[in-house]
This record gives C-alpha cells, sequence and structure tokens, in this order.
C-alpha cells in the first residue's frame, strides 16, 4: 500500500504568490516524522521542512510551512512568495519510529514558477 | 557548512562490471543511508548503517553490498551491473537521535 501520496504530478504558480503541495501518508504508528525535500533538476536533495507527529504546532522555516493536519493524515507544504528558483521536483517523505529510520518518498510534484 | 560529500559524481560502467560508490557524511553524524532513484521515479531505500553497523535494508539487489569504514564513511559495492541499475544514487547522513537527513550529491551511475 502507497504510504505517501502527492496526488499533483504538476503544478504551475506565478511568481510571488503561494502554493500549495499536497501530501497524504498512512501510517498505524503513533510516532512518525514527515519531511519535504527540494530537488531541483541539478539533482541534488535539498532539505526543507520537518513535521514530528507529536508536534503540537505546524512547523515553518523561512518561505515554507507545513500545513499538517494529523487526523486527515496530510502534511501540505506551502510556499509563500514563490520565486523563479523554486521550480523543481518536491518530494514528500514519512519515517516511522520503529527500528528503522529509512525516509519513504511519495511520487513527487513538479513545480513551475511563471515570471 | 560541510555537506554530505559523494564520489564519483557521475559513473559509467559497461553490463557485468563492477563499480564502488563513495560517500563522506557530515562530521560527526554516525548514520549513513543508500537511496537508488530510477529516471522518474521517487528514491528508494537501500540500507543503513549506525556507528559501522547495519541498521536497516532495503529492496537492495544480493549483487549489491555497502559498509561503514571506522571513520564513518560508506561504500556501495555493486558487481555484475544490469541496464537497469543505471540511477542516480544518493547517500545522507544524520546526527544521531536527530530526524533531517541530509543528502548528498548523488552519484549518476550509467550502465551501458
Amino acid at each position: 500500500a502507497q504510504k505517501i501520496t502527492q496526488t499533483q504530478p504538476g503544478m504551475f504558480v506565478q511568481e510571488k504568490e503561494a502554493v500549495t503541495l499536497d501530501c497524504t501518508y498512512d501510517t498505524s504508528d503513533q510516532s512518525y516524522g514527515l519531511f519535504w525535500y527540494k530537488q531541483p533538476s541539478s539533482g541534488e536533495m535539498i532539505f526543507l521542512i520537518y513535521q514530528g507527529s507529536y508536534d503540537e504546532q505546524n512547523a515553518t522555516e523561512g518561505r515554507y510551512s507545513l500545513n499538517f493536519q494529523k487526523a486527515r493524515k496530510s502534511a501540505n507544504l506551502v510556499i509563500s512568495a514563490s520565486q523563479l528558483g523554486d521550480s523543481a521536483m518536491y518530494f514528500c517523505a514519512m519515517r516511522e519510529m520503529d527500528s528503522s529510520y529509512k525516509l519513504i518518498f511519495g511520487s513527487g510534484t513538479r513545480l513551475l514558477v511563471r515570471p | 557548512a560541510a555537506g554530505v560529500i559523494q564520489s564519483p559524481r557521475h559513473l559509467i560502467k559497461e553490463k557485468r562490471e563492477t563499480a564502488t560508490l563513495k560517500c563522506y557524511p557530515i562530521p560527526r553524524h554516525d548514520t549513513v543511508y543508500w537511496y537508488q532513484q530510477g529516471p522518474g521515479q521517487d528514491p528508494q531505500f537501500l540500507i543503513s548503517f549506525y556507528e559501522k553497523m547495519q541498521s536497516d535494508k532495503g529492496s537492495i539487489p544480493d549483487r549489491f553490498s555497502a559498509q561503514q569504514f571506522s571513520d564513518y564513511h560508506s561504500e556501495l559495492n555493486m558487481s555484475s551491473l544490469e541496464l537497469g541499475d543505471s540511477a542516480l544514487y544518493f547517500c545522507a547522513s544524520s546526527l544521531p537521535l536527530r530526524n533531517e537527513q541530509f543528502f548528498g550529491p548523488g552519484t549518476r551511475l550509467t550502465v551501458l
């Protein structure tokens, strides 16, 4: 069963506008972590933001914020004031707090920022 | 700030050859993870090491092996290469008891 679902294969956003990238997850664990990574065309994976399942407040890192809705099992990434350099593939990932610390990734959303 | 170093960045091999990918984690990071990302796909976990011992194993073929050395660097050894092994191979590292995994730039392996 798919554990991380990103339903938007591609999205456009106008420069300086905000955009929300969707992510839903499936786990029976009570303790888990959710991550967002950015992958530009150059290929590297850039860590953006992290949300723990017990964190009461939504995580924020600069222009990135994570809209965490635990009951809905969603962890959407919000990018405010989009910039041309935000054009990239974005991956949502989950880490279940069992003995394994591996990340399970979604299929990604390709974001294109229009000037 | 120091980042995860991977070498080589690009590698071209023939079928049935062997390849060795190297990963140097961020200083003081004791946990290393290997991921494989096929063309147009999401990264898939291969294997991880904590304090030089294998901590988890994912969908890693038996033709692949890996280890972490005393200086915490890690090597992924791939034998009898197949066309389907062509992918971007990432190494990531993390501090003990910390959540963030920081990825290296990746090694792009092409098998001809």
